[in-house]
Order: structure tokens, then C-alpha cells, then sequence
């Protein structure tokens, strides 16, 4: 079936790291995204990563892809309070339209 | 930047009313997509249109749930009669098909709240 599994919640201090962990089912699946929501708005594409790379970097952010375990993680370095926001994992699933399939959201808390 | 408009971007409504929402995507989209976000959840995809055609609306309670891209631009959703469960942020998004990851980009999105 379709299933995106995200931890709930994490808290942070300001200039750490944050790493953001997401399971997801579809093997098949040919892309992987992260959004960012901040309260009452829409979502924001953060960034993506093809099925066939394990790795990719764009400026503060690291994007770790094990297929084997159907593993995505989201690294942010040098947190800021700016970054407080609810962080989505999604897939492409292979099955639709390019329909994504979400996670529930975890929610990143910086704190001085 | 081009973006998604949607409107209104607060509806209060009482339960058995009709509710309407509406959706502009970025110019050049041809695919349009419909979410229900519950509060505490992801969105879930309600109805992919690519141009006017529906492509994918088996997630939509089409009994009392019904979208439209008549000129396969803009789109509607409308719900009626509204029940209370239909509480929810409802997402517009568009994508530019044959884009590689089509990437979809959202709206402000739309807060519903049915009393």
C-alpha cells in the first residue's frame, strides 16, 4: 500500500544540525520531495531527489536517500529560528498520476 | 514569481450549506490538483486534472463533492451540503507535465471551517 511515515515532532537549538527522518513503501517510486509549511500557509518546495542518486546538497540542506530501506532524511545545517515550520516527506507514487503520497508532518522547533 | 492564487483564503460555513472554492494556477500548468489537508495530517489528493479532463478523483466523496476546469485553467471545488468532518485546509497545486519530477507547486491554500 501507500504509506509516508514521519516522526511527529523535534526540537532543536539554534545553530545545530536538524535531521528529519521519513520510511515510505513504494519501491517504485521515481522521485522523493520535501515541503515546508509554516503556519496557515501552503507548502513550500524545499527539494527533491531522484530515485537513482543517494545523495544531494543544496546550500543548507542534505538530502539522504537509502532505497534498500526506503529511508529519506532531511539534514539541516546551522538552524535557525526561521526554519520553525512543519517539514513534509513525500513521494511520487508510481502507481498514479504523478500523485504524491505525504507523511503526516514533523514539526521542527528551534530554540535559542 | 508566478504562483498558484487561490480564494477565498478563509470560509466560515454552517453545516448543509454549499461551499465553493476557487483555484488559478501558474500560466502554462496543465495539470491542476485538489488536496484536503485535516489539521495534524498530510495532504491527501482529491482530483488531478490534466487540462479539463479528470485524471484521478478516486479520493473524492463525489456524492457531495464536485470539481470543475472547464476551460482547462482555473478550477472550482464545490462541496454541498458541507458537513462538519469537512473542516479542513483545501490545497491547490499545478505542474508542468513532461517536466521530468513535474514538480507541483502550491497555493496559499484555503481554511475551512464548518460549524
Amino acid at each position: 500500500g501507500e504509506d509516508v511515515e514521519q516522526s511527529l515532532f523535534l526540537s532543536v537549538r539554534e545553530g545545530d544540525s536538524s535531521v528529519i527522518n521519513c520510511t515510505y513503501t513504494d519501491s517504485s517510486s521515481t522521485y522523493l520531495y520535501w515541503y515546508k509549511q509554516e503556519p496557515g500557509a501552503g507548502l513550500q518546495l524545499l527539494t527533491y531527489i531522484f530515485s537513482n542518486m543517494d545523495m544531494k546538497q543544496d546550500q543548507r540542506l542534505t538530502v539522504l536517500l537509502n532505497k534498500k530501506d526506503k529511508h529519506l532524511s532531511l539534514r539541516i545545517a546551522d538552524t535557525q529560528t526561521g526554519d520553525s515550520a512543519i517539514y513534509f516527506c513525500a513521494e511520487k507514487f508510481s502507481g498514479g498520476y504523478n500523485k504524491l503520497i505525504f507523511g503526516a508532518g514533523t514539526r521542527l522547533a528551534v530554540h535559542p | 514569481e508566478a504562483e498558484v492564487a487561490q480564494s477565498p483564503r478563509y470560509k466560515i460555513t454552517e453545516k448543509s450549506q454549499a461551499v465553493a472554492f476557487w483555484c488559478d494556477p501558474i500560466s502554462g500548468h496543465a495539470t491542476l490538483y485538489w488536496y484536503r489537508q485535516i489539521l495534524g495530517q498530510g495532504p491527501e489528493l482529491l482530483v488531478q486534472f490534466q487540462d479539463e479532463s479528470v485524471v484521478d478523483d478516486s479520493q473524492l466523496p463525489k456524492d457531495r463533492f464536485s470539481a470543475e476546469r472547464l476551460k482547462g485553467v482555473d478550477s472550482t471545488l464545490k462541496i454541498q451540503p458541507a458537513e462538519l468532518g469537512d473542516s479542513a485546509m483545501y490545497l491547490c497545486a499545478s505542474s508542468l507535465p513532461n517536466s521530468g519530477q513535474e514538480t507541483q507547486y502550491f497555493g496559499p491554500g484555503t481554511r475551512l471551517l464548518v460549524l
